[in-house]
């Protein structure tokens, strides 16, 4: 089975970096994606990476080593609005619906 | 239109009700998902719908019957509820069966009283 493990809680204060990270054991592994919900609302899709490397998008950026079953996400600049529950994901074994892990709460304080 | 979009928003309802939740998209994506959420915990999937076919039912009870009348809707049947199946449902919808990004919608609060 898929199974994914990540800190349960982060805290920041605004302006700073964070890194979420994200260890994965999969049978059959087709990428590693990332969503935000905010308390009451809907997940959102924030990145996908299937290949090793870093993805940048705006002030999220993710990263993936497929040999180490682990990536991260970071995010830089933190405001207020980017305190939010963060999941990482993973494709089940056949390919064809998404298995979140138990998810970060990040809390931006000012 | 990049919306998936689900009613009712909030539902209350009794172990003895029949009642349905209803999802609806129109970004032409071939397959949709249920998932149940409870406070504090990830989705959880219950059923996948590809090309208007169930795929895959995660071992839900019967009390959730799903049903996809067409590509752009997804329901979901509730009957006999318990109050432990109060959570927040969620539909989602992908372009594919090869899972990348995923469009859910804003989900039903159910309550079961």
């Amino acid at each position: 089975g898929q199974s994914l493990e990540q800190p349960s809680e982060v805290t920041a204060v605004e302006g700073a970096i964070v890194q979420i990270n994200c260890t994965y054991q999969t049978s059959g592994f087709y990428g590693l994606s990332w969503y935000q919900q905010h308390d009451g609302g809907a997940p959102t899709f924030l990145s996908y990476n299937a290949l090793d490397g870093l993805e940048e998008t705006g002030r999220f950026s993710s990263f993936l080593s497929r040999s180490d079953s682990y990536g991260y996400l970071l995010l830089q600049e933190l405001q207020m609005k980017d305190s939010a529950s963060y999941f990482c994901a993973v494709s089940n074994q056949a390919g064809t619906a998404l298995i979140f892990g138990k998810g970060t709460t990040l809390s931006v304080s000012s | 239109d990049t919306e998936v979009t689900q009613t009712p928003k909030h539902l209350v309802m009794g172990m003895t009700n029949k009642k349905s939740l209803k999802c609806e998209q129109h970004m032409g994506h071939r397959a949709m998902y249920w998932y149940k959420q409870k406070a504090k915990k990830p989705p959880e999937l219950m059923f996948v719908y590809s090309y208007e076919k169930l795929s895959i039912n995660e071992s839900v009870p019967s009390r959730f019957s799903p049903e996809c009348p067409n590509s752009s809707l997804l329901n979901l049947h509730l009957h006999a509820l318990q109050p432990e199946d109060s959570a927040l449902y969620l539909c989602a919808s992908s372009q594919g069966q090869l899972n990348t990004e995923a469009f859910f919608g804003q989900g039903t609060r159910l309550t079961v009283v």
